[in-house]
Order: structure tokens, then C-alpha cells, then sequence
């Protein structure tokens, strides 16, 4: 079937340290994103990519990082730069045309936590 | 700017009953609308989505209303059960990019025995 995946689900973070979350589509999706969630807020777009090579900054892309050197894959590398990653984060991909490719996908999320 | 604010922020109902969340929006221009359902720990997985030229959309227990005049759509819960417990998010798209989405901070639905 095809989906998101992402990994891993749980992901603990020394301070300094950097982690990367992995994001995986087979959707054919052009555009991928990613989004944190701290508790009782909106989705906060981090880093967003409309084609392979490209991406741009979101809203909050300070101590972020990505890649998109193929479609299917959008990886995001939580840097030591950032000071505050404990949080839920979540990828999406959205492809465009006619339903359902119009559709906007979400993977199951990758909850970071400092320790 | 653009936002989409949501109320009420949470609600508790009781197993059986009816409820309808609201959603209004400030995004322009418009491209669509949708409501998500997520799970806590999970990921938000789709409901509906509609249109400008969309009105009403169902799905199963779930139908979405918007008026595009006003800026506003409402998520309607029919004979709600246990399950429907979750975070209900309206995501509106459009605005300088329609790559990019807009999210309302979400409605905390709590239904009870």
C-alpha cells in the first residue's frame, strides 16, 4: 500500500548531540514537509520541498536541516543549534491534480525527546 | 495575515450525541479546506476536503460545511462514539503559496460513555 513512513517512532537526543528522522514516501508525492507539534498547538512548518534538489525554509527552520536528493525520501536532521527539540514531528507529502492524488498525507510522526 | 482559528478549543460530549466544531479562516486567496482527525501520538489522517465551489462534503459520520462569503466551515459529528475521541484539525490552503498550509491549533474532542 502506499504511504508515509516514518523513523523511527521514539528517538532520544543527548544535548549536542545532532539527530536525523528519517521520512520515506512511495506516493509519488512531489512536494514533502515537515512539521513539529508541541502540545495544544498548531502545526509549525519547519522545511518544506516542492521537487528533488530544492527545498525551502518554513516557519521555524532555525537549528533544522534537510535533504532532498531523491522523491522519495525528505530526511531532517535536528541539529544541537537547537535549543528546545523535544517535541512531536511529523512529514507530509502532497501531490497535485485530481483527487486523490490532490491529497495531503501524513506519516504516523517521530517523537524526539532530550534527555 | 493568514490564520485559521478553530473553536471551541476542547469539548466534552457524551457517547450518542451530536456535536459540530467550527473553523473560521482569514487565507487569501483560497484553494481549499480540509479537516483532519488525529489521534493522539498519531498522525492526522484526512476527513474531507473541499473546494471553493464546495459546500458540503460527508464522510461516514463526519460532514463538513463551508461558505466561502463568510470564511467559515463547521466539522458535524453524527451519533458520536468512543472512537471519535481526538484532536480535529481544519487546515486551509492557499494564501502566497498553495504548497504551503495554513493550521488551525485544533478542537480537543473528548467523548463519554
Amino acid at each position: 500500500d502506499g504511504g508515509i513512513t516514518q523513523s523511527p517512532k521514539y528517538l532520544f537526543r543527548k544535548e549536542g548531540q545532532n539527530v536525523t528522522l528519517s521520512c520515506e514516501q512511495n506516493l509519488n508525492h512531489d512536494a514533502m514537509y515537515w512539521y513539529r507539534q508541541d502540545p495544544g498547538q498548531g502545526l509549525r512548518l519547519i522545511y518544506y520541498s516542492q521537487i528533488v534538489n530544492d527545498f525551502q525554509k518554513g516557519d521555524i527552520a532555525e537549528g533544522y536541516s534537510v535533504s532532498r536528493e531523491k522523491k522519495e525520501s525528505f530526511p531532517l536532521t535536528v541539529t544541537s543549534a537547537q535549543k528546545n527539540p523535544t517535541a512531536f514531528y511529523l512529514c507530509a507529502s502532497m501531490g497535485t491534480g485530481q483527487e486523490p492524488n490532490y491529497g495531503y498525507t501524513f506519516g504516523s510522526g517521530t517523537r524526539l525527546t532530550v534527555v | 495575515k493568514n490564520q485559521v482559528e478553530q473553536s471551541p478549543q476542547s469539548l466534552i460530549i457524551l457517547e450518542g450525541k451530536n456535536c459540530t466544531l467550527q473553523c473560521n479562516y482569514t487565507v487569501s486567496p483560497f484553494s481549499n479546506l480540509r479537516w483532519y482527525k488525529q489521534d493522539t501520538g498519531r498522525g492526522p489522517v484526512s476527513l474531507t476536503i473541499m473546494t471553493f465551489s464546495e459546500n458540503t462534503k460527508s464522510n461516514g459520520r463526519y460532514t463538513a460545511t463551508l461558505d466561502a462569503d463568510t470564511k467559515q466551515s463547521s466539522l458535524h459529528i453524527t451519533a458520536s462514539q468512543l472512537s471519535d475521541s481526538a484532536s480535529y484539525i481544519c487546515v486551509v490552503s492557499g494564501g502566497d503559496s498553495s504548497y504551503k498550509l495554513i493550521f488551525g491549533s485544533g478542537t480537543r474532542l473528548l467523548v463519554r460513555p
